[in-house]
């Protein structure tokens, strides 16, 4: 099945430590992104990256990090530099070139104390 | 800044009725207008979407309509039903880099 996979679906951490979230699409789209989601307040872009080996920050990215070596790969590292971490993260991902559809993965919900 | 604005934040609708969430947006360089749809603990999936080419796009018993000299498109839910009740997302995008940028959400009851 063609889809998109954030695991895992539940994280636990004391703060101070860094974190990373895992995102996996093997949609063969071009185009990833990377959103946090708190009650009340939508969906607010930390990071995306439009091909492999670039990416450029979002609306919120301080205390956030991304990597993009690979293609299906867009790993998200939720740093001790984050001032209020616990949230529920959300991948998305998009054919890029001109289309518009995200589609989301199912989400990881991290919880710092 | 806050460039989406939807509303209202929480609806309740009996069976049968119909679901009207608005938004309108600041930018008018936003060319792509879409809907999500989120159940608790899922993912938002994308439920339709409108470019300002045309006024209003139906699918099933979803339709959003699009006004662009007022900068306000709304979605409509035609006959909602139990299962459409969830948390409704507009958003849009426009620059070259396809970021969306969302409204605060919408919860939608509908009551059996």
């Amino acid at each position: 099945d063609g889809g998109i996979t954030q695991s895992p679906k539940y994280l636990f951490r004391k703060e101070g430590q860094n974190v990373t979230l895992s995102c996996e699409q093997n949609l063969n789209h071009d185009a990833m992104y990377w959103y946090r989601q708190d009650p009340g307040q939508g969906l607010r872009l930390i990071y995306y990256s439009q091909i492999v080996n670039d990416f450029q920050k979002g609306d919120i990215a301080e205390g956030y990090s991304v990597s993009r070596e690979k293609k299906e790969s867009f790993p998200l590292t939720v740093t001790s530099a984050q001032k209020n971490p616990t949230a529920f993260y959300l991948c998305a991902s998009s054919w890029g070139q001109g289309a518009r559809e995200q589609y989301f993965g199912p989400g990881t919900r991290l919880t710092v104390t | 800044q806050q460039q989406v604005k939807q509303s209202p934040q929480s609806l309740i609708v009996q069976k049968g009725g119909i679901s009207i969430i608005n938004c309108a947006y600041e930018n008018t360089a936003f060319d792509y207008f879409p809907w999500y749809q989120q159940f608790p603990g899922k993912g938002p999936a994308l439920l339709i979407a409108i470019r300002p080419d045309v006024s209003e796009k139906k699918e099933g018993r979803f339709t959003i309509s699009f006004n662009k000299s007022a900068k306000q498109f709304s979605l409509h839910i035609m006959d909602s039903q139990p299962g459409d009740s969830a948390t409704y997302f507009c958003a849009a995008s426009g620059d070259s880099n396809y970021k969306l940028t969302f409204g605060k959400g919408t919860l939608l009851t509908v009551n059996p």
